[in-house]
């Protein structure tokens, strides 16, 4: 799988949206770009995924370059509770075991 | 669905003591993981498996044992614990294709 680039920490206003940038500049054709956050001491949680296109849920929008090699993952209103350690990970459908590799994140900090 | 629950949620080990670590999904899925986190660090992978009776390494597999009995439960087996083994143990689970993988609450332990 590609290895990510993130910048360790980031700040963002209460309210506004937060853009959380991920290089992944070896990606290859079949992998997917995942991204998890990490509240505090708490399990990971899964916020969004996608190959190409770009995708949006109730947590977030995932905007993947059209070369693939960054993604930008956007929380349109932070709130404090989005205070968290933020993980872009890839991942290849040729991952036999589904694995998913962890750097070290960014650290963002939502403040009021 | 109670999704990934972990027991215990804390321990403390006495240096060369043994324990299990236990892990149990209701969700179906053929893939379970687990990982430790040191203070600071992005997640590391223990063991996996992708189905009942079939288990292997990950990044980090000394000292620890895993066996896969049943779809559901997947638990982590610590011999001679030594203090490197203090950390946070995460256990996960995915179903197949590129879905989501579900963490578990976590479990702390202290070797000292």
């Amino acid at each position: 799988d590609a290895k990510t680039t993130q910048p360790p920490s980031m700040d963002c206003a209460e309210g506004r949206a937060a853009n959380l940038p991920c290089n992944h500049s070896t990606i290859s054709g079949n992998e997917y770009v995942y991204w998890y956050r990490q509240i505090h001491s708490q399990g990971p949680q899964y916020i969004i995924h996608g190959l190409k296109n770009n995708e949006t849920n109730e947590m977030a929008s995932l905007i993947i370059t059209e070369d693939r090699k960054s993604s930008t993952l956007i929380l349109p209103h932070a709130t404090l509770r989005d205070t968290a350690v933020y993980y872009c990970i890839v991942r290849g459908t040729y991952n036999a075991g589904n694995m998913l590799t962890f750097g070290g994140g960014t650290r963002l900090m939502v403040k009021p | 669905n109670a999704g990934v629950t972990q027991t215990p949620k804390f321990r403390i080990l006495k240096i060369g003591q043994s324990m299990t670590l236990q892990c149990a999904q209701d969700m179906n899925h053929n893939y379970m993981y687990w990982y430790r986190q040191d203070p600071g660090m992005g997640l590391k992978l223990i063991y996996y498996s992708v189905g009942a009776g079939i288990t292997d390494k990950g990044e980090v597999p000394n000292g620890y044992n895993v066996s896969r009995s049943t779809t559901e439960d997947f638990p982590l087996r610590l011999e001679l614990a030594a203090p490197s083994q203090t950390s946070v143990y995460f256990c996960a689970s995915t179903g197949t294709g590129p879905g989501e993988q579900y963490f578990g609450p976590g479990t702390r332990l202290t070797v000292t």
